[in-house]
């Protein structure tokens, strides 16, 4: 069974302060995908990512995937309230299905 | 176009009542999930429909937990009788085919007293 672990599990910040959060897998994935949860909402898809060093940006968000393909992070650059949420990373399975980890909760205080 | 419709968004019942949660996929839609998600954890994988098949049950409580999708459309999610447990958020998803990505309901918490 292919694990991901998650960390930090909490993490508190200032607006305007940077954050990084990182998704380790127990072995190679192939895919992998970033989502953001806020409070009372299901999972939205932030990005894909399938190449190992692969760097994806989205506004503020950088994704990079390691080289290896057993890790990745989020880098959020000059946070923003609206950032607050859980941000999960899943693993996508040869046959498509996903495989979450326990997600790493980020509360931006204005 | 409009999102994953689930209901209802809040249930509270006793241990051994039953429940049941509903879904409406995005139309066209042919592939619905229904993952847990249990408080500080990530979403778990229940079922998986392609149209009003099965394709993976395999982390269903099957002795107490039930789905079906009749139509290929709805579909609907069953507990009887609920643990304690099973207090957690349902999320029911659907995408296209398995190849697309998901979206999300916004699910529906269940308290089990």
């Amino acid at each position: 069974t292919q694990l991901l672990e998650q960390s930090p599990q909490f993490l508190s910040i200032q607006e305007g302060e940077n954050l990084t959060v990182y998704c380790n897998s127990s072995s190679v994935f192939s895919s992998l995908q970033w989502y953001r949860q806020e409070p009372g909402e299901g999972p939205v898809l932030l990005v894909t990512v399938v190449t190992g060093g692969e760097v994806k940006k989205l506004k503020r968000l950088t994704f990079q995937f390691g080289d290896a393909r057993k890790d990745s992070s989020l880098h959020i650059t000059a946070a923003q309230p609206g950032d607050t949420g859980l941000y999960l990373c899943a693993l996508r399975s040869n046959d498509y299905k996903l495989s979450f980890g326990a997600g790493t909760t980020v509360t931006v205080r204005a | 176009e409009a999102g994953v419709a689930q209901s209802p968004r809040y249930k509270i019942i006793e241990k051994r009542q039953s429940v049941a949660f509903w879904c409406n996929p995005i139309s066209g839609h042919a592939t619905l999930y229904w993952y847990q998600q249990i408080l500080g954890q990530g979403p778990k994988l229940l079922i998986q429909f392609q149209n009003n098949g099965v394709v993976d049950d395999s982390q269903l409580p099957k002795d107490r937990f039930s789905a079906e999708r009749l139509k290929g459309v709805d579909s609907t999610l069953k507990i009887q009788p609920a643990k304690l447990e099973d207090s957690a958020v349902y999320l029911c998803a659907s995408s296209r085919t398995v190849l697309y990505g998901y979206t999300f309901g916004s699910g529906t918490r269940l308290t089990v007293v």
